[in-house]
């Protein structure tokens, strides 16, 4: 079974540039995550997709992220215009279906280099 | 809100020695507790999992068990091996919202 694929895996721009990162989940997964992993921390949060309707993006800075899952697969996550600070992995995550015993499914995740 | 606090590193053993990476978490209601692994150049992948109380998790030798009355979820093994070189996370899924939260994770190092 091929897991969650991401692209690119590596990405440099300068601030105020805007990039996007593709996701594609497991097959069959309903549910896709985007989460950031700051440097010596653990992954937060910031989107939650149910299918293509959004459940949680609570913790996703709508001024300059946003994301999308149009037909219910894959997925994008743009920031635009990017800041300093935006300098993390970004993962993909996929899980069948939601609940609190479900086991999400993480890409390699796409490094982002903000200059 | 729901969280979730591990044991800093970095922790650097030789080849044999026993692995403790302490775990305690803050929640409400009944969360379902994870490690999650991250070797060197690959992505996250879960290692283990309890979703109830006394439950023992296992997994390539790691265990960990959900001690509600501790509020832990410690992770050992008995004898690391060079191999068992990573970052390890711990983490919840919050019975509320199901919210995966995660710890800072912990770096083991394990010498030949």
């Amino acid at each position: 079974e091929a897991g969650v694929a991401q692209s690119p895996r590596y990405k440099i721009i300068e601030k105020r540039q805007s990039v996007a990162f593709w996701c594609n989940p497991i097959s069959g997964h309903a549910t896709l995550y985007w989460y950031q992993q700051i440097l010596g921390q653990g992954p937060k949060l910031l989107i939650q997709f149910q299918n293509n309707g959004v459940v949680d993006d609570s913790q996703l800075p709508k001024d300059r992220f946003s994301a999308e899952r149009l037909k219910g697969v894959d997925s994008t996550l743009k920031i635009q215009p990017a800041k300093l600070e935006d300098s993390a992995v970004y993962l993909c995550a996929s899980s069948a279906g939601t609940g609190a015993q479900e086991t999400q499914y993480f890409g390699p995740g796409t490094r982002l280099l903000v200059l | 809100g729901d969280s979730v606090t591990q044991m800093e590193g970095p922790v650097t053993l030789s080849e044999e020695a026993f692995l403790t990476i302490n775990c305690t978490y803050t929640a409400t209601g009944y969360p379902s507790l994870f490690w999650y692994v991250q070797y060197p150049g690959e992505g996250l992948q879960l290692l283990l999992k309890a979703t109830k109380a006394d439950d023992k998790g296992s997994n390539k030798g790691f265990e960990a068990t959900y001690r509600k009355e501790t509020t832990s979820f410690h992770l050992e093994k008995g004898s690391v091996q060079v191999s068992d070189s990573a970052v390890y996370f711990c983490a919840l899924t919050s019975s509320n919202d199901y919210k995966l939260s995660f710890g800072a994770g912990t770096t083991v190092t394990v010498r030949a």
